[in-house]
């Protein structure tokens, strides 16, 4: 069965510096795609960035970039020169190829401080 | 630009009542899903749909219904409410491929008292 895992219920990082919230998964299924999601206080649910299991090179957009490991089904969400705006809960998921589902984590909540 | 739309925002319910909450997208999604939020449970699938007419289960379906007459309509019911339903509900759709982001609606808060 597929499965995520955060394991960081919550992170505390410095204006400006980078940090990295991670994600472990499991699945069985070849074809799988990982998204992550971002849940500010308000309450929306915001999508950063996905990575494709047969995609060669990591996905980045902007200041998000996903470390994609597949031999250690990991999929860690790297955010570079933080910003008090990135305080939020984020949310890890994934979709297997022979599912129709979307399935999430727990969650990390972050905190940047000035 | 609509996206998912989801109605009410807030509902405060007695136990036992029942009661619909709403959610419609107007981007011709094959693929819609109810999710609800827990502290510390992260986002559970309830129900989810692949298209007009096709429904499924997904972790937490007991005390919910739902049905999909049409593409962009995947109302969720709840039968007959209990304090364990209290949660933040959220509506989601996206085109159904492995790749495809959902589009969430901005949830709603139920209160079952």
């Amino acid at each position: 069965a597929q499965k995520i895992t955060q394991t960081q219920p919550g992170m505390f990082v410095q204006e400006k510096e980078a940090v990295t919230l991670d994600c472990t998964y499991d699945t069985s299924d070849p074809s799988y795609g990982l998204f992550w999601y971002k849940q500010p206080s308000s309450g929306e649910m915001i999508f950063l960035i996905y990575q494709g299991s047969y995609d060669q090179q990591n996905a980045t957009e902007g200041r998000y970039s996903l470390n994609f490991q597949k031999a250690r089904k990991s999929a860690n969400l790297v955010i570079s020169a933080s910003q008090l705006g990135d305080s939020a809960m984020y949310f890890c998921a994934m979709r297997e190829g022979n599912t129709d589902k979307l399935i999430f984590g727990t969650g990390t909540r972050l905190q940047v401080f000035p | 630009n609509a996206g998912v739309t989801q109605t009410p925002k807030f509902q405060v319910l007695k136990t036992g009542q029942s009661m619909t909450l709403q959610c419609a997208q107007d981007m011709n999604h094959e693929y819609m899903s109810w999710y609800r939020q827990d502290p510390g449970m992260g986002l559970r699938l309830i129900h989810y749909s692949v298209g007009a007419g096709i429904t499924d289960q997904g972790e937490v379906p007991n005390g919910y219904n739902v049905s999909r007459s049409t593409t962009e309509d995947f109302p969720l019911r709840l039968l007959s409410a209990a304090p364990s339903q209290t949660s933040v509900y959220f509506c989601a759709s996206s085109y159904f491929s492995t790749g495809q982001k959902l589009f969430f609606g901005s949830g709603t808060q139920l209160s079952v008292l």
